[in-house]
């Protein structure tokens, strides 16, 4: 069975502080991986995804995530955060082995503040 | 370009009562998926549909169902509403090129209260 785990509830960074939103990861084959990013009383907006290729993927708004195979990882990152960054982001995964348009698998999220 | 619709915004029911939400996919998308999300907690998968089918199932009773149109649209539909289904209800669409890369793009959701 395929799982996320997100094991930070709460990540608080200064603003022009680099972040890093931490993911792990469990599928029985090769994940495809994606973060979304869920502002207050909206629903989820695509960052990013690995799909394949090189591990460091860039996305929307600065963010970049690495994949690491060896650490079942996917660790979500931006150089300098900015305050519009708060919310709540997500991370899900996708076995590579099973065919078709199979639904994602989500952590339970992260929430990002970043103070002034 | 719009985006994934979904209708209404807010929601408030019974207990018992049934409820119809309603998605409209991003142009050109043909699969949609519908998540509850309750809260504190990540989306999880009810079921998708293609081709006006349901595709794959998650973990939901029968109570939940739901219907796909000729023009992608769709509808979940919950009947018998418990307290618990209280939840903000996203549907999400994506392209069914058979390819798990496709990335699925969400709407804003429907939060369902129930009383």
């Amino acid at each position: 069975a395929q799982s996320v785990a997100q094991p930070e509830d709460q990540v608080n960074v200064a603003e022009g502080n680099p972040l890093t939103v931490k993911c792990t990861y469990s599928v029985s084959g090769n994940p495809y991986l994606f973060w979304y990013v869920q502002y207050p009383n909206r629903g989820l907006q695509f960052l990013l995804k690995y799909i394949t290729g090189d591990n460091l993927v860039k996305g929307s708004y600065g963010f970049e995530a690495e994949f690491n195979k060896s650490q079942t990882s996917f660790h979500l990152k931006k150089p300098s955060a900015l305050v519009s960054d708060s919310a709540l982001y997500f991370c899900a995964v996708r076995d590579m082995e099973r065919s078709g348009n199979t639904p994602l698998v989500f952590g339970k999220g992260t929430r990002l503040s970043v103070i002034a | 370009d719009a985006g994934v619709t979904q209708s209404p915004t807010h929601l408030i029911k019974t207990r018992g009562q049934q409820v119809t939400l309603r998605c409209s996919p991003k142009s050109g998308h043909d699969t949609v998926s519908w998540y509850q999300q309750a809260l504190g907690q990540g989306p999880q998968f009810i079921f998708q549909y293609y081709e006006e089918e349901e595709r794959q199932r998650g973990n939901f009773p029968d109570r939940f169902s739901g219907h796909q149109f000729p023009n992608y649209s769709s509808e979940l539909n919950v009947n018998a509403l418990l307290l618990g289904d209280s939840a903000l209800y996203l549907c999400a669409s994506s392209l069914n090129h058979g390819q798990a890369r496709e990335t699925q793009y969400f709407g804003p959701g429907t939060r369902l209260l129930v009383l």
